[in-house]
């Protein structure tokens, strides 16, 4: 079916404001992961579910950020208290939730967050 | 800590040349390496996936081989064309599927 889908394309926000970036996974996939990439460096590992559950929260920066996925298919990102080092592009990926060592991921086209 | 480097940051080469884009990790304790492009404004495109137990894989023009012991992984592109132009992205996959990625080699293919 379709690939990983992400909403909004682009979002502006002022400092201070909450934001909610949406990734729809591919169809099946049962691990979702969120990245963060700022320009000119590789995608930062965010968080990473298994299901339903965050089986690793290890790189959420700090408490402003939280991830759900409460069917286990579409997963939320949510910022509150946006500062301007949030500016970024948000990706998202699934996988098929295999073998650990088979997983390759897929990427949605990403969320660019600026905060002004 | 595990830190992935990718070296060159940019390369810029003649359309038919053969290259070598070199990836190196710290801790060799990984389930997976990927490679991947990214396109500029796009996401990432996976281009090849080596398991731990794996020591090269290829795809069309493309040879990814992995090195653990040493932390080392090469992704070759023989015959380049401008339409490899793009960013190429490594990253290792280890526990808890925590994926760490490089900086990235900018590759620019001139016609």
């Amino acid at each position: 079916g379709a690939g990983v889908s992400q909403t909004p394309s682009n979002k502006v926000t002022e400092k201070g404001k909450y934001v909610e970036l949406r990734c729809d996974p591919i169809s099946g996939h049962t691990a979702l992961y969120w990245y963060r990439q700022s320009l000119g460096q590789g995608p930062e590992f965010l968080i990473y579910f298994q299901g339903t559950g965050a089986a690793d929260d290890s790189g959420l920066p700090n408490d402003r950020f939280f991830a759900v996925r409460p069917e286990g298919s579409v997963s939320t990102l949510k910022i509150q208290r946006t500062e301007r080092g949030d500016s970024a592009v948000y990706l998202c990926a699934s996988s098929s939730g295999g073998l650990a060592g088979e997983e390759t991921q897929y990427f949605g086209p990403g969320t660019r967050l600026l905060v002004l | 800590k595990q830190e992935v480097t990718q070296i060159p940051a940019a390369l810029s080469v003649p359309e038919g040349e053969n290259l070598v884009l070199n990836c190196s990790f710290t801790d060799s304790a990984i389930y997976n390496l990927q490679w991947f492009r990214q396109d500029p404004g796009k996401g990432l495109t996976s281009l090849l996936l080596i398991q731990s137990s794996q020591r090269e894989q290829t795809s069309g023009r493309l040879n990814a081989s992995l090195d653990k012991s040493s932390g080392r992984s090469t992704l070759y592109i023989a015959a380049s064309q401008p339409g490899d132009s793009a960013t190429y992205l490594c990253a290792v996959t280890a526990g808890g599927f925590k994926t760490i990625f490089g900086a990235g080699t900018r590759l620019f293919v001139k016609a």
